[in-house]
């Protein structure tokens, strides 16, 4: 178990440029999810996979969101055209099947200029 | 909707006090409820959980009681260390596991 992984660690861009962030779950969890934290908040739900399948997003996320797990693995999250408001600490969990709590990588921080 | 409200901080006590966060919970069903930690430049890493009601989680000398007639979850311990300086996470599942609510988080301060 080496744990939830995310990358990169800090992303500094500017205003409207895209960005990608990559999250390796712990293998074989096949629940992966996607939250975002802003300084002084909990985590906000922004979307999960089962296996590759994407079940739900939040009406929080735009349409300049989007997320892929296309091998039922690791999952990528890309912002377009990003705005300040976009800056953030994203953070990436999973889980196995049945009632298990999620499980944290240590986050992508976006800091948008 | 099925939310999570925890006391805002910050939080400060001295080393060896006893600690005490409030959480109260909405949510339809029978959900299972977690207290999470967050140390500096770290991921949430789960603390302890409770799955039905009566439950004690417990984990590192924190308790905490899963209270349907009261809705809540309060997060205790008997003495806090320096070490346990961190940002505490209230959360719940709802049935199926599928969503996680977070609260707002409650920021601890454990002085010497």
């Amino acid at each position: 178990d080496t744990g939830v992984s995310q990358d990169p660690r800090h992303k500094i861009t500017k205003r409207g440029q895209n960005v990608t962030f990559r999250c390796d779950p712990i293998s074989e969890h096949n629940r992966l999810y996607w939250y975002r934290q802003t300084l002084g908040q909990g985590p906000e739900f922004l979307t999960y996979f089962q296996n590759e399948a994407q079940l739900e997003k939040s009406r929080l996320l735009s349409d300049r969101f989007s997320a892929e797990r296309p091998k039922g693995s690791f999952s990528t999250l890309e912002i377009q055209r990003t705005e300040q408001g976009d800056s953030a600490m994203y953070l990436c969990a999973s889980t196995p099947q049945g009632r298990s709590p999620l499980h944290f990588g240590n986050g992508t921080r976006l800091t948008v200029t | 909707g099925d939310s999570v409200t925890q006391m805002e901080g910050p939080v400060t006590l001295s080393e060896e006090a006893f600690l005490t966060i409030n959480c109260t919970y909405t949510a339809t069903g029978y959900p299972s409820l977690f207290w999470y930690v967050q140390y500096p430049g770290e991921g949430l890493q789960l603390l302890l959980k409770a799955t039905k009601a009566d439950d004690k989680g417990s984990n590192k000398g924190f308790e905490a009681t899963y209270r349907k007639e009261t809705t809540s979850f309060h997060l205790e311990k008997g003495s806090v260390q320096v070490s346990d300086s961190a940002v505490y996470f209230c959360a719940l599942s709802g049935d199926n596991f599928n969503k996680f609510y977070f609260g707002s988080g409650t920021k601890l301060n454990v002085k010497p």
